[in-house]
């Protein structure tokens, strides 16, 4: 069954470091999202991507973050200059419809 | 008040109990309706959705929405250890890449 791929797993920067989060979506779907879940708090949408564009955004989605897709089967996460509140668990979403959503296992970025 | 409302629990039943599993939420808005399953530190599961009002059954889990109470239910029968995790519901509207609000998630133990 194919599925979400997210790397890397787990990822440790210090504070002002850029990253780069990155996601296998599923082959077929064409909607692709991130979304973020900081310990013991809701699952927060952040950013859907469709048509090679950004379709919505929520506020958390400022300027010091970014998504690309560089080519056909990889979608990116880019946080400038991280923050200690940036630590948190990010899912890759990935849908052929929009509204079936499926998650990959997520990157814990933990910010130092 | 906040969108979603979901009672974290946690919920402790024996096994081959049915269990019931609720939400309510206040935007008129939403027409898709989530149910998705996480274990600890996994990315959310998806298990059923469903448009608008009405019921959807799959095997041992039954989903309800209930748009003029703005009030849905996910009911698993004959309840097994495997089932034991977060369950985690959620919501879109009518947005281009429909955007998912979840729920704060309901932790489930089923005792063997």
């Amino acid at each position: 069954e194919p599925e979400v791929t997210q790397t890397p797993s787990h990822q440790v920067t210090q504070m002002g470091q850029e990253v780069i989060l990155r996601c296998v979506p599923i082959s077929n779907h064409l909607y692709f999202y991130w979304y973020r879940q900081i310990l013991g708090q809701k699952v927060e949408f952040l950013v859907s991507f469709y048509n090679n564009e950004i379709s919505e955004k929520s506020e958390i989605f400022d300027d010091q973050f970014s998504v690309e897709r560089p080519d056909g089967s990889n979608f990116t996460l880019k946080i400038r200059s991280t923050k200690l509140e940036d630590s948190a668990m990010y899912f890759c979403a990935s849908s052929a419809n929009s509204y079936e959503q499926y998650f990959g296992p997520g990157t814990r970025l933990t910010v130092t | 008040q906040k969108e979603v409302e979901q009672d974290p629990g946690p919920l402790s039943v024996p096994e081959g109990a049915i269990v019931s599993l609720n939400c309510t939420y206040s935007n008129s808005a939403f027409q898709y309706f989530m149910w998705y399953r996480q274990y600890s530190r996994k990315g959310p599961e998806l298990l059923m959705y469903t448009y608008s009002s009405g019921n959807k059954e799959d095997g041992r889990f039954t989903a309800q929405v209930d748009k003029s109470s703005k009030y849905i239910s996910l009911f698993i029968r004959d309840s097994q250890p495997s089932d034991s995790a977060t369950y985690l519901c959620a919501m879109s509207g009518t947005g281009s890449a429909r955007q998912l609000t979840f729920g704060s998630g309901t932790q489930l133990t089923v005792l063997p």
